[in-house]
């Protein structure tokens, strides 16, 4: 059964910094592209981030370009999102979620989702 | 970009029928059929309920459909029951190697 399991997240003040992890199970992980979504309190979701199946290719919305960075490592099934500068408007339940299909280098559909990690940006 | 609209609230009464609108440009909803439609209960992660537009996942019930004219697409929820009661948010592929959300329709069954 295919599973997402989101960790890493916590509070932390303004400026600082935070990496959140994603291990997948149940799929061949190194297949498929991968996205981080996120969602703050009370709002709807916002695509942050998404890097193809091998990751030669990242891409970012506009509103974390220069402070986060997606990786991943096929070899342990784990997605990565590292988070810098980090500002009260970051504060959200951050999904990782699997592309729908295998092979993709561009995000079209986060399919299966994890079931998120909180991150709270507050002195 | 920016985020595609959706209207902020709908509803129907059970058995009824309920159609929820997503508009973009054509550069994003309108340029290709990368529509994506998720239900979200409150405290869960979104599912998948649509995607290319009108395919419905396995598991997903034939009371949801997806269609999309010019630069508009829509999700239309037939027999409501109980359980619909949810979040629907609409995505679509923003051509510039760049997903874009809708900002979400709160469905009330009534």
């Amino acid at each position: 059964q295919m599973q997402l399991v989101e960790s890493g997240g916590g509070v932390v003040q303004p400026g600082g910094s935070l990496r959140l992890s994603c291990a997948g199970s149940g799929f061949t992980f190194s297949n498929h592209g991968m996205h981080w979504v996120r969602q703050a309190p009370g709002k709807g979701l916002e695509w942050v981030t998404f890097i193809r199946y091998d990751g030669t290719n990242k891409y970012y919305a506009d509103s974390v370009m220069g402070r986060f960075t997606i990786s991943r490592d096929n070899s342990k099934n784990t997605l990565y999102l590292q988070m810098n500068s980090l500002r009260s408007d970051d504060t959200a339940v951050y999904y990782c979620a699997r592309d729908l299909w295998g092979h993709q280098w561009l995000p079209l559909v986060p399919a299966y989702w994890g079931q998120g990690a909180l991150v709270t940006v507050s002195s | 970009q920016s985020a595609l609209t959706q209207p902020p609230s709908a509803s129907g009464s059970r058995g009824q029928s309920v159609t929820i609108s997503c508009t973009g440009t054509s550069s994003d909803v309108g340029g290709h059929n990368y529509v994506t439609w998720y239900q979200q209960h409150p405290g869960k992660a979104p599912k998948l309920l649509i995607y290319e537009v009108s395919k419905r996942p396995s598991g997903v019930p034939d009371r949801f459909s997806g269609s999309k004219s010019g630069n508009t697409a829509s999700l239309t929820v037939s027999g409501l029951q109980a359980e619909d009661e949810a979040d629907y948010y609409c995505s679509s592929y923003g051509g510039s190697n760049n997903l874009l959300f809708g900002g979400g329709t709160i469905l009330t069954v009534l």
